[in-house]
């Protein structure tokens, strides 16, 4: 199963508006990172955090992250239709390496 | 920062013929890249891990014979779909590891069979 389970699934705002996304996650982790994918495009990273942070900013982004909740959050501050995208979660434990990804939440942002 | 360079970003190719896609780490050394696939409206899957001078290690479920992977070297690695079927239409992405920091991705490659 995956690692990372992003919720809601899908997200609809008006512009101005606060958009908040989490991600769960089952087993310790390394770090987490939050990217976002445009209808059709590849993924842009967003935020790096790790488990050893708590919050991070970056811009309209903070991220936070609750080890003992297994449990993670991307607020996007003063949303603008341009942030509509895909977000997905992504976890990496061990040495591997490897991201591991979640089904992402679908956020459309309304002018 | 670095970069990922995939290529192409789209083909469409005919049925039966075979398509290949590059992906290059341009200022670091990738030992290890990743290949993935995205369906429409879902999450991306790791099809194959790709080991520079190694053969690549397969997902479960992912064919090897079909999807061929090739890290000649510590900056390409290359995916060929071969014999490319319809439901191999899918969008693909790579990943490289920068081993100081983390997973680069690719820019993705929509490949159309018809």
């Amino acid at each position: 199963s995956q690692q990372g389970e992003e919720d809601p699934q899908a997200l609809s705002i008006q512009e101005g508006e606060n958009a908040t996304m989490n991600c769960s996650y089952k087993t310790s982790i390394n770090n987490l990172q939050w990217y976002r994918q445009n209808s059709g495009r590849g993924l842009v990273h967003l935020i790096l955090i790790r488990s050893n942070e708590r919050e991070k900013h970056s811009g309209r982004l903070r991220v936070t992250l609750d080890t003992s909740k297994k449990s993670s959050s991307l607020l996007i501050t003063a949303s603008r239709a341009a942030d509509t995208a895909s977000y997905f979660c992504a976890t990496e434990s061990g040495g591997s390496y490897i991201p591991t990804f979640g089904r992402g939440t679908s956020l459309i942002v309304h002018p | 920062g670095a970069v990922v360079s995939q290529h192409p970003s789209r083909v469409i190719c005919k049925s039966g013929t075979s398509v290949k896609i590059e992906c290059r780490s341009l200022d670091f050394q990738a030992t290890t890249m990743f290949w993935y696939r995205q369906f429409p409206k879902q999450s991306l899957m790791l099809m194959a891990t790709s080991n520079e001078g190694s053969k690549a290690t397969y997902e479960q479920g992912v064919e090897k014979d079909k999807f061929l992977i090739n890290h000649a070297s510590l900056t390409l690695s290359t995916l060929t779909v071969t014999s490319a079927h319809p439901e191999d239409s899918s969008f693909y992405i790579c990943s490289a590891v920068d081993p100081n920091t983390e997973a680069f991705f690719g820019q993705g490659t929509r490949l159309t069979v018809v």
